[in-house]
């Protein structure tokens, strides 16, 4: 089975600051048609998750700009340029790739 | 607006049974897999099980296998969790989640097991 990786697991982050979170994968998420199934999720607290990012680097619809992801292969990071007060949470990723499917042990963001 | 909106959930004891239900609006239902994703308390998400929404094809995690049956009712527009043989550890919030990557969840429904 495919294991995800996060790192850090708690980002204390100052408001305005940039903040980057890290996803390995123990195998490479491309897959056989060509796309790469790696997904971030956000969780506010006392809220369901939320996609924020799928395959890679597209952002959802709603989406605020300042969330970015990037990556290939089996490294993968998601960005945000500013954290602002709504972004506390804990951010997933999820490989698609894959069966079973696997979530990433998650990255809890707070502000300092 | 996609809304998903899962019920059944409820304390149950070891070895019990329940059935949650995910009701589905806003989107063609039968075009889409489905798939039901779970949160122990204070820990991560764990994927449970999923169902193809054009064909039958089903999966499951290694820990629900044999236990767990995912159904869907397409002219009621429902995702369903049969889960039998019920244990401590899954005690979780259950999520119905919308396509293969997952791009709307409904509000989730708790599911306790204890004596």
């Amino acid at each position: 089975d495919v294991v995800m990786t996060q790192s850090p697991l708690s980002l204390p982050v100052t408001l305005g600051q940039p903040a980057s979170i890290s996803c390995r994968s123990s195998q490479s998420l491309v897959h056989n048609d060509g796309n790469t199934y790696l997904d971030w999720f956000q969780q506010r607290p006392g809220q369901s998750p939320r996609r924020l990012i799928y395959k890679v680097s597209n952002r959802d619809s709603g989406v605020p700009d300042r969330f970015s992801g990037s990556g290939s292969g089996t490294d993968f990071t998601l960005k945000i340029s500013r954290v602002e007060a709504e972004d506390v949470g804990v951010y997933y990723c999820m490989q698609g790739t894959h069966w079973p499917r696997a979530f990433g042990q998650g990255t809890k963001v707070e502000i300092k | 607006e996609v809304q998903l909106v899962e019920s059944g959930g409820g304390l149950v004891q070891p070895g019990g049974s329940l059935r949650l239900s995910c009701a589905a609006s806003g989107f063609t239902f039968s075009k889409y897999a489905m798939s039901w994703v779970r949160q122990a308390p204070g820990k991560g998400l764990e994927w449970v099980s999923s169902f193809s929404g054009t064909t039958s094809n089903t999966y499951y995690a290694d820990s629900v296998k044999g236990r767990f049956t995912i159904s869907r009712d397409n002219s009621k527009n429902t995702l369903y969790l049969q889960m039998n043989s019920l244990r401590a550890e899954d005690t979780a919030v259950y999520y119905c989640a919308k396509e293969w990557q997952f791009d709307a969840f409904g509000q989730g429904t708790l599911v306790t097991v204890s004596s």
